[in-house]
Order: C-alpha cells, then structure tokens, then sequence
C-alpha cells in the first residue's frame, strides 16, 4: 500500500525566503502526486499535480514541484515566500492502477511566515 | 457557484445525540469522499462513493454511516456522538471514470468543512 511522508511539521521563514518542503512517499508503481494547500480556517485547495511528462511541475501563486522517481520525492519549492503563503500544505498520492479511489494524505506540513 | 458544499458549517452538540451532515457537489463526478480531520491537521479518509455505491469504508466505528441518494450527494448520518468525534469533516469529489464523456482526473475538489464541536 502507497504511504507519504512529510519530514517537516512546521517551517518558519522570513517574507521573500525561499521555501522547499519535503515529500517522500513509498510505492513501486505508476504514481498520481499532488499537492494541497488550506489556509487557515478554509478547504483543502489543489495547489499543483502531476500525472505524467514533465517531472517539473508549476501550480498556482508561484509554487513548483518536482517529481524525482528515483528517490521517491515531490518537493514543493518557491522561490520568495510571502506573509499570505502561511498555510498548512499537504502532499498526497494515488496509484491509479491499484487503488484509484485512494487518495493517500501526508500529516502535512505547517508553514508560518513572519512579516 | 460553489463546487463542493457542505451544510452546516458549525455544529456543537451534546454527547449522545445523533446529527447529520450534507454534502453536495455539482461538478458532475461520479466519486464523493468524507474526510476527518484532527485537531493536529491530520487528514483521514472515512468514506467514498462512486456512483452511490459504497468503494471505501475505513475502519470508522458503526455510529457513522454515509449515505448517497445520488451521486451528486453524500451524507454522513453520526449516531450517539462522542467527545472523540469533535473535528472538522470534509467532503470532496473527484472524476475516476470515463461516463457521462467525463475524462478521469484524480484530483479531489474539497466542500468548505463542518466543525462538529461535541460537550
């Protein structure tokens, strides 16, 4: 069974740092990767996806991720952080040829940015 | 117009009682989904419906029962509630098959949660 990690639960930086948050997840197969971004006291919100082709992906407000099938990983990145970014992200996985009803959540990782 | 809708927003309630929550969606997928989630963020998956047919029920105790008159709803029925039950549920929707000319997309589209507060 697919399973996601993510290393960090809760990141502090600076306004127009740079973020990377970590994502690991544990599965053989063809894999679906997402992530989600919810701000505080609102839904889950799709931030960017991969399916297939380009393992560099761009999603909205400037985030990217970048899908490194040999070490399992699908970082989220963005170059210069703002105070809005503050959220929770959550990274998830979903195999399509086993389980494509599943959506595997990581615990998520809380971002807090200081004006 | 709101993708995903859920009703309440807020619910507090006592233990013991029984109360229940409605999701709607109205993107045309065919899959519907309940989400827990903790006080520490945490996201688990309860239930999933495709086509109204019940495809995922993960080890959630029997006083949760998920119902799908059609697949545009899912509601989530709690009997007896708890104090452990105090979290926020979401629903979400998703396309995984190709009827009605839909293409499959995976990707969960998320109601805006209801806090259940239970005393």
């Amino acid at each position: 069974a697919q399973s996601v990690s993510q290393h960090n639960h809760h990141v502090i930086l600076s306004e127009a740092a740079s973020l990377e948050l970590g994502c690991n997840y544990s599965y053989g197969g063809t894999v679906n990767l997402f992530w989600y971004v919810q701000y505080p006291g609102q839904h889950l919100q799709l931030l960017l996806k991969y399916f297939s082709g380009d393992p560099l992906v761009k999603g909205i407000k400037g985030f990217e991720a970048e899908f490194i099938k040999s070490k399992f990983s699908f970082n989220l990145r963005k170059p210069s952080v703002q105070w809005s970014d503050t959220a929770e992200y959550f990274c998830a996985v979903n195999a399509p040829y086993s389980s494509a009803s599943k959506i595997i959540f990581g615990s998520g990782t809380r971002l807090s940015i200081r004006p | 117009d709101t993708a995903v809708s859920q009703t309440p927003k807020y619910l507090v309630t006592q233990m013991g009682n029984d109360k229940s929550i409605k999701c709607e969606q109205n993107l045309g997928h065919d899959t519907m989904y309940w989400y827990k989630q903790d006080s520490k963020k945490f996201l688990k998956i309860m239930f999933s419906y495709n086509n109204k047919e019940l495809i995922i029920n993960e080890t959630v105790p029997n006083r949760f029962s998920p119902k799908s008159p059609d697949k545009a709803h899912l509601n989530l029925h709690i009997n007896s509630l708890e104090l452990g039950d105090s979290a926020v549920y979401f629903c979400a929707s998703s396309q995984l098959g190709t009827s009605g000319g839909y293409a499959p997309s995976y990707e969960q589209y998320f109601g805006p949660g209801t806090r259940l507060t239970v005393t």
